[in-house]
């Protein structure tokens, strides 16, 4: 199946500084990727899609201009989360939707990043 | 998007059958059926996905009725790597389309 991979893993920074997460499908192409978030015990929450090409649609109680998100190509999205604070300490995760698809509508999951700020 | 209903957790034993019941009372006719599996720390992987009556691959088997009201995942004989998250999501899954996760099932196999 198709590979999506996310870098860093794990990423611990102190409150007020910006952090940089890659996301990328390596096997295939990707007009489409997805950004979440998930706190422990929690749900995955759906927080913005990455369109290649044009601007981020975010989910309602998103702060764009905190979560910055950029599709610069069909195989990479990144998520800068802006002047960091403890609360936005979690586990982010991104999806992509392969271009050509197997049998079933699936969309590919990274291995998530955990972000810690101090 | 249709909402979904689980049980928020569930308890099995090694060796045992386990049916993950997921009711979706308001599915449309063009949404199809889907569960993910997501382990501590991981990203969520794809497990089944079916439309309307049995479908069954080398991990699972996804029973839909006729109503297509509920939809139940079935594991056969667990271990205890099978102790993970699983979100069943209803969507027409064009692609592109967004996944909205409910709360999911907890599931805990014992020795």
């Amino acid at each position: 199946g198709a590979v999506v991979s996310q870098h860093p893993s794990r990423v611990i920074c102190k409150s007020g500084t910006s952090v940089k997460i890659e996301c990328r499908s390596l096997d295939f192409q990707a007009t489409t990727m997805f950004w979440y978030r998930q706190f422990p015990k929690q749900s995955l929450m759906l927080m913005a899609t990455s369109n290649e090409g044009s601007k981020a649609t975010y989910e309602q109680g998103v702060e764009k201009d905190k979560f910055l998100i950029n599709h610069a190509s069909l195989t990479l999205s990144t998520l800068t989360v802006t002047s960091a604070h403890p609360e936005d300490s979690s586990f982010y995760i991104c999806s992509a939707d392969e271009e050509d698809r197997g049998p079933y509508n699936e969309q590919f999951f990274g291995p998530g990043t955990r972000l810690t700020v101090l | 998007l249709a909402k979904t209903t689980q049980p928020i957790s569930m308890d099995s034993y090694e060796g045992q059958e386990v049916n993950i019941t997921c009711s979706h009372n308001n599915i449309a006719t063009n949404d199809y059926i889907t569960w993910y599996q997501q382990f501590p720390s991981q990203g969520p992987r794809f497990i089944i996905q079916g439309y309307k009556t049995k479908v069954t691959n080398e991990v699972a088997s996804l029973f839909i009725p006729a109503d297509r009201k509920s939809s139940t995942l079935s594991l056969p004989r667990v271990s205890l790597s099978d102790t993970a998250v699983y979100y069943c999501l209803v969507a027409q899954l064009n692609r592109d389309d967004k996944i909205i996760f409910g709360k999911g099932t907890r599931l805990h196999i014992l020795p």
